[in-house]
């Protein structure tokens, strides 16, 4: 079982490009949350997605961002036209039920 | 909103020395509380999920109390080790809700 993966580790944008990021939760886990940690800040939750579905995207900026959890494939973040203050790293985590979340090891999003 | 605290918010401690320290967290509609252990560079790695008041859990040097009725929540850890330096997250779940809110953490760095 090879955990939560996330991809890329590490990802570089200029400002105004569009960010992916990526989440494949592990094995038997219907549930996916993304979190961001800004600089010196804790985890903050953005989203919430079960297959198919957003749950809560109570913590989700409400310009630019949007993720998806499709049927098939991975969990995908996105950040459109990215600023200087998205910088960040961007952690996946995922549960079989909703609670107990495994993480994944983040991706750290630089903008230039 | 949960507001949760986390005390202090660094430690630096010699080898073989015990600590503690604490998570604060409104009482109300409390339904379970989750440690983490994040090491830099890695995932935050989940250490225990606690769930009535007066509950105590142990892992190896690690243990943790909790009080429901006054919304706190202590980690100890007996005889520090170097490999033990990481940040400690406290995350209350409230009802049965699949969201964590973290605290920002305590940052332990245990010197050789």
């Amino acid at each position: 079982n090879a955990g939560v993966m996330q991809n890329p580790r590490h990802l570089v944008r200029r400002r105004g490009q569009e960010a992916r990021l990526r989440c494949s939760p592990m094995k038997g886990h219907s549930h996916v949350y993304w979190y961001r940690q800004l600089p010196e800040e804790g985890l903050k939750f953005m989203v919430y997605l079960q297959k198919e579905n957003i749950i809560d995207e109570s913590g989700m900026p409400k310009e630019r961002f949007s993720a998806e959890f499709p049927k098939e494939g991975p969990s995908i973040l996105r950040i459109q036209q990215v600023v200087r203050g998205d910088s960040a790293a961007y952690f996946c985590a995922s549960s079989p039920v909703a609670q107990g979340y495994t993480f994944g090891s983040g991706t750290r999003l630089t903008v230039v | 909103i949960l507001n949760v605290e986390q005390s202090p918010q660094s430690l630096h401690v010699q080898e073989g020395d015990s600590t503690n320290f604490t998570c604060s967290f409104p009482s109300s509609n409390f339904y379970a509380l989750h440690w983490y252990r994040w090491e830099t560079a890695k995932s935050p790695e989940a250490l225990f999920v606690m769930t009535l008041n007066g509950d105590e859990k142990k892992k190896g040097r690690i243990s943790a109390t909790l009080n429901t009725k006054e919304g706190y929540s202590y980690l100890y850890i007996k005889g520090s080790q170097p490999e033990d330096s990481a940040t400690y997250l406290c995350a209350p779940q409230r009802d049965s809700s699949y969201k964590l809110i973290f605290g920002s953490g305590t940052r332990l760095l245990v010197r050789p």
